[in-house]
């Protein structure tokens, strides 16, 4: 089954609005959060990770949430741009499995100018 | 700056056949991984490894074998291509316990 929750599965988004995007996780092994980015043709990439030890990260306009009692995390675009129409990713990290990552099925973020 | 490729970006094949996908990275990363992408989906893990002829089975390695002669090198093997398999494949290596780098990808149509 699905270990990583994420919704929604398509978002449209005004430039300059903010986009958001959450992910929901059950196992507390679990020990590592990153969100990756794809365009269309290309592998993903790590965009910004949090550790569950931190309620929050901010890299320029990309900031993870992270709620670790109830097991969610979630990916705050602001200020949103006709570039950062991509796929995003939620992922996990389970310790005891070593480098073992669990995706979200994807969200397709479309920015209209 | 990492670099994970893949022999193909596209591959049609035949239903029955053995196909070979080949991903090479050039950062000395102990790890490795394949997944396939499909819509609704997200990523699935089919097989990774740690070292030189070590692996470890994914979430859906059935129908999936993987070859690690050298470090640098990490092949997918479909013993008998089926359109099931029809998909995008992902290679993704990683040094640490952390960053997971992706190759383009390989989208392989089994007719």
């Amino acid at each position: 089954q699905q270990q990583v929750k994420q919704s929604p599965q398509s978002l449209i988004v005004q430039k300059g609005g903010i986009s958001i995007i959450n992910c929901a996780y059950e196992n507390t092994a679990f020990d590592y959060f990153p969100w990756y980015q794809q365009f269309p043709g290309k592998g993903p990439a790590l965009l910004i990770a949090i550790r569950p030890d931190v309620s929050e990260k901010k890299e320029g306009r990309f900031t993870i949430s992270f709620n670790k009692s109830a097991k969610q995390f979630s990916l705050h675009i602001m200020d949103s741009q006709p570039g950062d129409s991509a796929t995003y990713f939620c992922a996990a990290r389970k310790t005891n499995t070593g480098n073992q990552f669990y995706f979200g099925t994807g969200t397709s973020l479309t920015v209209i100018p | 700056d990492v670099k994970v490729t893949q022999s193909s970006r596209y591959l049609v094949k035949r239903t029955g056949e053995k196909v070979f996908l080949e991903c090479v990275q050039d950062m000395d990363h102990e790890n490795m991984f394949w997944y396939r992408q499909d819509p609704g989906l997200g990523l699935r893990l089919i097989y990774f490894s740690y070292d030189v002829k070590m692996k470890e089975k994914g979430d859906i390695p059935e129908g999936y074998s993987v070859s690690r002669e050298k470090k640098e090198r990490f092949s997918l093997i479909l013993e008998s291509a089926s359109t099931n398999q029809t998909s995008m494949y992902l290679c993704a290596s990683s040094l640490l316990e952390y960053e997971q780098y992706f190759g383009p990808g390989t989208r392989l149509t089994v007719t």
